[in-house]
């Protein structure tokens, strides 16, 4: 069974740079794409970026300019960077499986943007 | 961008009841098309997944449909279990969800 676990700080200066990890686990990350997904409270869901295991990414164009996801096989992890946040960037940020839709997530974790 | 519309926005419905749910893409996602449930706290669950094929472990009960712009996922015999919002998405560009459905209990 692939499990897929989020981890990272819950608060976050404003301008500072967000940074979490997923660490798969069941499975390999050197298949498949492995995505982030955020959920700003009481809000829907909004698709961040993924990448597959060889580097290739692919991000929302309305945080291309400020996100990085990268990979690192012999841990089995993928990470999230996400810069000069503000607090519109507080959400429960989720990790997942993109296979045929996204079939494993993450339980998410809160990020709040705050001083 | 790709923009998914749902709706409604939100529905009442009683235990039995048949619930349909549209998603309206804005532009052709042939059947690029997944949907999710979600319950509060929880992570969204993957339910149907090139507009029409039920992910392993999902009751039959719910089902999709649709190619192109129209897409449809309906809940047949509604279970207390399903109350929950759904979400529509799309994969056929970078990936986009709809607004959310939430169904509710009458």
């Amino acid at each position: 069974q692939v499990q897929l676990q989020e981890s990272g700080p819950g608060l976050v200066k404003p301008s500072e740079t967000l940074s979490l990890t997923c660490t798969v686990s069941g499975g390999s990350v050197s298949t498949y794409y492995w995505s982030w997904i955020r959920q700003p409270p009481g809000k829907g869901l909004e698709w961040i970026g993924y990448i597959y295991y060889s580097g290739s990414t692919n991000y929302n164009p309305s945080l291309k300019s400020r996100v990085t996801i990268s990979v690192d096989r012999s841990k089995n992890q993928f990470s999230l960077k996400v810069s000069s946040v503000t607090a519109a960037d507080t959400a429960v940020y989720y990790c997942a499986r993109d296979a045929a839709g996204l079939d494993y997530w993450g339980q998410g974790t809160l990020v709040t943007v705050s001083s | 961008d790709i923009q998914m519309t749902q709706s409604p926005s939100s529905l009442s419905a009683s235990v039995g009841d048949r619930v349909t749910i549209t998603c309206r893409a804005s532009q052709n996602i042939n059947s690029y098309l997944n949907w999710y449930q979600q319950k509060p706290g929880k992570a969204p669950k993957l339910l149907i997944y090139a507009a029409s094929s039920l992910q392993i472990g999902v009751p039959s009960r719910f089902s999709g449909s649709g190619s192109g712009t129209d897409f449809t996922l309906t809940i047949n015999s509604l279970q207390p279990e399903d109350f929950a919002t759904y979400y529509c998405q799309q994969s056929s560009s970078t990936l986009t969800f709809g607004q959310g459905t939430k169904v509710e209990i009458k």
